[in-house]
């Protein structure tokens, strides 16, 4: 079982709804939670950082973590092209300072 | 700011030839890292520095070696370069609080790495 898993997609969902991205992790211990937005062609960039169970809103970005049930997932309203990309998952494993990273959602949102 | 800055941006290699890949930042953090990016397979860290003076294998170290020149500088080498060393290679940074705080890691361009 891998550490960080995401389903590599592609989510294709129409402009104005909602994307719904998810996460699941393995060790119990993690503490830190990490989206990650990357471009085609371009470097990862922090969209959303969690530490505790339930919701963070960040404009039309919204994050749940579920520790009991080990799982992560992002929330797009509004969604936009220019959302278009792929959302990286990283997890904070066992206190350590290095994060293990999932392969990554695509999504695409249609016009 | 220029942030995280690598050299080259994109590099062929001949099987068995070596090159450094390197790696700086200018905001000041204490931990650095190397990854790779390849389809399907997500970023996988090779190595990391978690502060200046200390570096650490990560998942993928094999074939690679690191040096943290300073603490700005964080360079990756490959020896003998081969064919399954193909891949996007990214660099990073991160001011590294106690875990569970918002650690952010900042990445830098990317460098495109072909082995013939």
């Amino acid at each position: 079982q891998k550490e960080v898993e995401q389903n590599s997609g592609p989510l294709s969902v129409p402009e104005g709804a909602i994307a719904s991205l998810n996460c699941t992790y393995s060790d119990r211990g993690s503490q830190s939670f990490f989206w990650y937005r990357q471009y085609s062609g371009k470097s990862p960039e922090l969209i959303m950082f969690i530490y505790s169970n339930g919701d963070k809103e960040d404009g039309r970005f919204t994050a749940q973590l579920n520790k009991a049930s080990q799982y992560v997932s992002l929330l797009i309203r509004d969604s936009q092209p220019s959302d278009s990309a792929t959302y990286l998952c990283a997890v904070n494993i066992g206190g350590y300072q290095k994060v293990t990273f999932g392969i990554g959602t695509k999504l695409q949102v249609i016009p | 700011n220029a942030g995280v800055t690598q050299t080259p941006k994109f590099q062929v290699l001949k099987t068995g030839q070596s090159m450094t890949l390197q790696c700086a930042q200018d905001m000041n953090h204490n931990s650095m890292y190397w990854y790779r990016q390849d389809p399907g397979m997500g970023l996988r860290l090779i190595y990391y520095s978690a502060s200046e003076g200390t570096t650490d294998k990560g998942e993928v170290p094999n074939g690679y070696n690191v040096s943290r020149l300073n603490k700005r500088e964080f360079s990756l080498r490959l020896e003998s370069a081969a064919p399954s060393q193909t891949s996007v290679y990214f660099c990073a940074s991160s001011e590294a609080y106690l875990a569970g705080g918002r650690d952010e890691q900042f990445f830098g361009p990317g460098t495109r790495l072909t082995v013939l």
